[in-house]
């Protein structure tokens, strides 16, 4: 069974400072790939996907992610952080055949100093 | 697009009641799904609807939970005899149904408090 390690359980950063989230998948073939945004008390946003081509993806709010597939690793960027941007980012994985259904991470708590 | 609507948004209750959240799903969305996650970790799934059909429940529903998704739009999820475990954020989901890699898109989810 496919899964997901974010080895990151909380990131502090500065407001302006580069940002990276890591995430790992375990799966023998390229799965699909998300990162999903969380706020207290909301559901989750898409923030950005990986599905086949340029491995390099852009996202909303100014984040982009690399997928590695020597590495099985989809990390999250952003080269400058707003204080905004403080939540729970959570990676995801599907793979074909499973109908969809997404596997998630345990997530990553991003705090923002001002 | 009127997003994924949840309801409740909080719902309390004494452990051995039943209870019942319903999820209304974006209008055009074939798929449905719904994940439970406790705190300080991610969603977890644990049934999947494609239009009215329950194509796959996870070892995680036990006998107590139940899911419908009876005429292909809303879905109820219902727990009978609540337990103090069951205490979590319930999520929705919709999609497209074409292929595994759409975007889901969430609701805000229903969280359940288990006195």
């Amino acid at each position: 069974a496919q899964s997901v390690t974010q080895p990151d359980i909380h990131i502090t950063v500065s407001e302006g400072a580069s940002l990276e989230l890591r995430c790992n998948y375990s799966y023998g073939a390229t799965p699909y790939l998300f990162w999903y945004v969380q706020s207290p008390g909301q559901g989750l946003q898409l923030l950005l996907k990986y599905f086949s081509g340029d491995t390099l993806v852009q996202g909303i709010k100014g984040f982009e992610a690399e997928f590695k597939r020597s590495q099985s690793s989809f990390n999250l960027r952003k080269p400058s952080v707003h204080w905004s941007d403080a939540a729970e980012y959570f990676c995801a994985v599907s793979i074909t055949g499973g109908g969809n259904k997404l596997t998630f991470g345990t997530g990553t708590q991003l705090k923002v100093e001002l | 697009d009127t997003g994924v609507s949840q309801d409740p948004r909080h719902k309390i209750t004494k452990r051995g009641q039943n209870v019942t959240f319903r999820c209304d799903p974006i209008s055009e969305h074939n798929r449905l799904y719904w994940y439970r996650q406790t705190l300080g970790q991610g969603p977890e799934f644990l049934t999947y609807f494609q239009n009215e059909a329950q194509l796959e429940k996870s070892r995680l529903l036990s006998d107590r939970f139940s899911a419908e998704r009876p005429k292909g739009s809303f879905s109820t999820l219902e727990i009978q005899r609540t337990e103090q475990g069951d205490s979590a954020m319930y999520l929705c989901a919709s999609s497209l149904g074409q292929g595994d890699n759409q975007p889901q898109h969430f609701g805000d989810g229903t969280r359940l408090s288990i006195l």
